[in-house]
Protein backbone atom coordinates (compact mmCIF):
# COMPACT_ATOMS: atom_id res chain seq x y z
CA UNK A 1 0.00 0.00 0.00
CA UNK A 2 1.37 3.63 -0.86
CA UNK A 3 -0.82 4.93 1.58
CA UNK A 4 -2.01 8.75 1.24
CA UNK A 5 -0.02 10.32 -1.33
CA UNK A 6 -0.14 13.79 -2.41
CA UNK A 7 1.47 15.50 -5.60
CA UNK A 8 3.19 17.91 -6.21
CA UNK A 9 5.47 18.04 -3.06
CA UNK A 10 6.22 22.19 -3.79
CA UNK A 11 4.31 24.58 -5.66
CA UNK A 12 4.86 28.64 -5.98
CA UNK A 13 2.09 30.56 -7.74
CA UNK A 14 1.64 34.11 -8.41
CA UNK A 15 -1.49 35.71 -6.96
CA UNK A 16 -4.79 35.11 -8.71
CA UNK A 17 -3.89 31.63 -10.10
CA UNK A 18 -5.35 28.93 -9.83
CA UNK A 19 -4.16 25.15 -9.25
CA UNK A 20 -5.33 21.33 -7.80
CA UNK A 21 -3.43 19.64 -4.98
CA UNK A 22 -4.04 16.09 -5.67
CA UNK A 23 -4.56 13.51 -2.69
CA UNK A 24 -5.62 9.75 -3.27
CA UNK A 25 -5.36 7.11 -0.88
CA UNK A 26 -5.67 3.21 -1.22
CA UNK A 27 -6.72 2.28 1.78
CA UNK A 28 -10.54 1.77 1.09
CA UNK A 29 -10.92 4.98 3.81
CA UNK A 30 -14.12 6.44 3.96
CA UNK A 31 -12.95 9.42 5.17
CA UNK A 32 -10.88 12.16 4.06
CA UNK A 33 -10.10 15.51 4.75
CA UNK A 34 -7.88 18.23 3.87
CA UNK A 35 -5.65 20.51 6.61
CA UNK A 36 -3.24 23.87 6.22
CA UNK A 37 -0.50 24.26 8.76
CA UNK A 38 0.48 27.32 9.55
CA UNK A 39 3.37 28.29 11.97
CA UNK A 40 2.36 28.50 15.98
CA UNK A 41 -1.30 27.39 14.74
CA UNK A 42 -1.51 23.64 14.47
CA UNK A 43 -3.55 22.61 11.46
CA UNK A 44 -6.74 23.54 10.66
CA UNK A 45 -9.40 21.64 8.76
CA UNK A 46 -10.15 22.94 5.29
CA UNK A 47 -12.63 21.06 4.47
CA UNK A 48 -13.64 16.77 4.70
CA UNK A 49 -15.91 14.38 3.03
CA UNK A 50 -17.50 11.41 4.67
CA UNK A 51 -17.55 9.21 1.48
CA UNK A 52 -17.99 9.56 -2.25
CA UNK A 53 -20.11 12.42 -3.47
CA UNK A 54 -20.33 14.36 -0.04
CA UNK A 55 -18.22 17.03 0.95
CA UNK A 56 -18.39 19.60 3.76
CA UNK A 57 -16.84 22.56 5.08
CA UNK A 58 -14.25 22.71 7.73
CA UNK A 59 -12.97 25.57 9.95
CA UNK A 60 -10.84 27.86 7.07
CA UNK A 61 -13.04 26.55 3.73
CA UNK A 62 -13.17 30.30 2.23
CA UNK A 63 -10.87 30.15 -1.05
CA UNK A 64 -10.72 26.26 -1.38
CA UNK A 65 -13.11 23.97 -3.20
CA UNK A 66 -13.41 20.13 -3.39
CA UNK A 67 -15.13 16.87 -4.69
CA UNK A 68 -15.05 13.38 -3.75
CA UNK A 69 -15.74 11.85 -7.20
CA UNK A 70 -14.19 8.40 -6.10
CA UNK A 71 -13.19 7.09 -2.58
CA UNK A 72 -9.80 7.31 -3.73
CA UNK A 73 -9.43 10.84 -4.78
CA UNK A 74 -10.11 13.90 -2.88
CA UNK A 75 -8.78 17.09 -4.93
CA UNK A 76 -8.62 20.34 -3.52
CA UNK A 77 -8.83 23.39 -5.72
CA UNK A 78 -7.61 27.11 -5.28
CA UNK A 79 -9.84 29.13 -7.45
CA UNK A 80 -7.63 32.67 -7.46
CA UNK A 81 -4.53 31.87 -5.32
CA UNK A 82 -3.66 34.64 -2.46
CA UNK A 83 -0.53 35.31 -0.51
CA UNK A 84 -2.69 34.13 2.82
CA UNK A 85 -3.15 30.84 1.22
CA UNK A 86 0.92 30.24 1.70
CA UNK A 87 0.91 27.55 3.87
CA UNK A 88 1.60 23.55 4.05
CA UNK A 89 -0.92 21.24 2.98
CA UNK A 90 -1.79 18.20 4.48
CA UNK A 91 -4.56 15.45 3.03
CA UNK A 92 -5.69 12.64 5.69
CA UNK A 93 -7.86 9.76 5.62
CA UNK A 94 -9.68 7.37 7.87
CA UNK A 95 -11.93 4.06 7.45
CA UNK A 96 -14.30 5.96 9.27
CA UNK A 97 -16.15 2.68 11.53
CA UNK A 98 -14.03 3.34 14.31
CA UNK A 99 -13.80 4.78 17.42
CA UNK A 100 -11.30 6.83 17.53
CA UNK A 101 -11.14 6.54 14.12
CA UNK A 102 -6.97 6.92 13.23
CA UNK A 103 -6.29 9.19 10.79
CA UNK A 104 -3.42 8.25 7.96
CA UNK A 105 -1.38 11.39 6.81
CA UNK A 106 -0.29 12.26 3.63
CA UNK A 107 3.80 14.09 3.37
CA UNK A 108 2.21 17.36 2.71
CA UNK A 109 2.40 19.74 -0.31
CA UNK A 110 4.13 23.21 0.38
CA UNK A 111 2.63 25.87 -1.51
CA UNK A 112 3.64 29.42 -1.52
CA UNK A 113 1.74 31.98 -2.94
CA UNK A 114 3.71 35.34 -4.66
CA UNK B 1 -16.20 25.37 20.69
CA UNK B 2 -13.50 22.54 21.29
CA UNK B 3 -9.85 23.41 21.70
CA UNK B 4 -6.59 22.30 22.66
CA UNK B 5 -3.93 24.17 23.92
CA UNK B 6 -0.22 22.96 24.09
CA UNK B 7 2.77 24.09 26.50
CA UNK B 8 4.99 26.40 23.93
CA UNK B 9 8.15 25.14 22.04
CA UNK B 10 10.80 24.92 21.38
CA UNK B 11 11.84 22.52 24.00
CA UNK B 12 15.64 21.39 24.06
CA UNK B 13 16.70 18.53 25.84
CA UNK B 14 19.83 16.08 26.65
CA UNK B 15 19.94 13.09 25.40
CA UNK B 16 17.92 10.63 28.17
CA UNK B 17 16.34 13.46 29.86
CA UNK B 18 12.73 12.96 31.20
CA UNK B 19 10.37 14.87 28.92
CA UNK B 20 6.49 16.26 29.79
CA UNK B 21 4.50 17.75 27.37
CA UNK B 22 1.09 19.53 28.23
CA UNK B 23 -1.77 19.80 26.69
CA UNK B 24 -5.37 20.70 27.88
CA UNK B 25 -8.55 20.39 26.30
CA UNK B 26 -11.95 22.42 25.78
CA UNK B 27 -14.44 20.04 24.45
CA UNK B 28 -18.48 19.10 25.27
CA UNK B 29 -18.89 15.62 25.79
CA UNK B 30 -16.39 12.67 25.69
CA UNK B 31 -13.81 13.25 22.91
CA UNK B 32 -10.76 10.83 22.04
CA UNK B 33 -7.49 12.10 22.15
CA UNK B 34 -4.28 11.92 20.26
CA UNK B 35 -0.94 12.43 20.01
CA UNK B 36 0.85 13.18 16.70
CA UNK B 37 4.44 13.12 15.47
CA UNK B 38 5.72 14.99 12.77
CA UNK B 39 9.68 14.31 12.02
CA UNK B 40 11.18 17.14 9.70
CA UNK B 41 9.89 16.69 5.87
CA UNK B 42 7.24 14.35 6.72
CA UNK B 43 4.02 14.06 7.36
CA UNK B 44 1.85 13.40 10.51
CA UNK B 45 2.03 10.05 12.47
CA UNK B 46 -0.43 8.61 15.30
CA UNK B 47 2.03 8.46 18.14
CA UNK B 48 -0.46 7.54 20.59
CA UNK B 49 -4.52 8.00 21.51
CA UNK B 50 -6.87 7.59 24.07
CA UNK B 51 -10.78 6.79 24.08
CA UNK B 52 -11.70 7.64 27.71
CA UNK B 53 -10.91 8.87 30.74
CA UNK B 54 -8.32 7.14 32.90
CA UNK B 55 -7.10 5.49 29.47
CA UNK B 56 -3.55 5.22 28.94
CA UNK B 57 -2.15 5.19 25.95
CA UNK B 58 1.45 4.65 25.05
CA UNK B 59 3.80 3.39 22.35
CA UNK B 60 7.88 4.10 22.25
CA UNK B 61 8.57 4.76 24.98
CA UNK B 62 5.68 7.46 25.22
CA UNK B 63 2.75 7.37 27.27
CA UNK B 64 -0.26 10.09 27.84
CA UNK B 65 -3.28 9.19 30.26
CA UNK B 66 -6.67 10.46 30.09
CA UNK B 67 -7.51 12.76 32.84
CA UNK B 68 -10.96 14.20 32.08
CA UNK B 69 -11.29 15.76 35.76
CA UNK B 70 -8.21 18.18 34.81
CA UNK B 71 -8.97 17.96 30.86
CA UNK B 72 -5.55 16.91 30.01
CA UNK B 73 -3.44 14.23 28.28
CA UNK B 74 0.28 15.18 28.97
CA UNK B 75 2.94 13.63 26.94
CA UNK B 76 5.53 12.13 28.65
CA UNK B 77 8.96 9.80 28.16
CA UNK B 78 11.29 8.85 30.76
CA UNK B 79 14.53 8.53 28.28
CA UNK B 80 14.59 10.71 25.47
CA UNK B 81 16.66 9.46 22.25
CA UNK B 82 18.40 12.27 19.42
CA UNK B 83 15.75 10.37 16.97
CA UNK B 84 12.57 11.62 19.15
CA UNK B 85 13.01 15.44 17.63
CA UNK B 86 10.22 16.19 15.86
CA UNK B 87 7.21 18.69 16.23
CA UNK B 88 4.69 16.97 18.36
CA UNK B 89 0.83 17.45 18.08
CA UNK B 90 -2.15 16.81 21.04
CA UNK B 91 -5.41 16.58 18.92
CA UNK B 92 -9.25 16.11 19.63
CA UNK B 93 -12.04 14.56 17.80
CA UNK B 94 -15.48 15.05 18.93
CA UNK B 95 -16.99 11.50 20.13
CA UNK B 96 -17.77 9.60 17.36
CA UNK B 97 -15.16 11.01 14.98
CA UNK B 98 -17.74 11.90 12.76
CA UNK B 99 -16.04 13.39 9.79
CA UNK B 100 -12.99 12.50 10.25
CA UNK B 101 -12.64 15.94 11.95
CA UNK B 102 -10.05 16.55 14.05
CA UNK B 103 -9.29 19.71 16.21
CA UNK B 104 -4.95 20.37 16.78
CA UNK B 105 -3.04 22.21 19.01
CA UNK B 106 -0.06 24.67 18.07
CA UNK B 107 2.76 21.68 18.57
CA UNK B 108 5.13 21.34 20.23
CA UNK B 109 9.09 21.45 18.75
CA UNK B 110 11.25 19.21 20.57
CA UNK B 111 14.81 19.06 19.79
CA UNK B 112 17.32 16.63 21.67
CA UNK B 113 21.04 17.05 21.99
CA UNK B 114 23.27 14.15 22.42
Amino acid sequence: NAGVTQTPKFQVLKTGQSMTLQCAQDMNHEYMSWYRQDPGMGLRLIHYSVGAGITDQGEVPNGYNVSRSTTEDFPLRLLSAAPSQTSVYFCASSLGDNVPDTQYFGPGTRLTVL
Amino acid sequence: GNSVTQMEGPVTLSEEAFLTINCTYTATGYPSLFWYVQYPGEGLQLLLKATKADDKGSNKGFEATYRKETTSFHLEKGSVQVSDSAVYFCALSDQGNQGGKLIFGQGTELSVKP
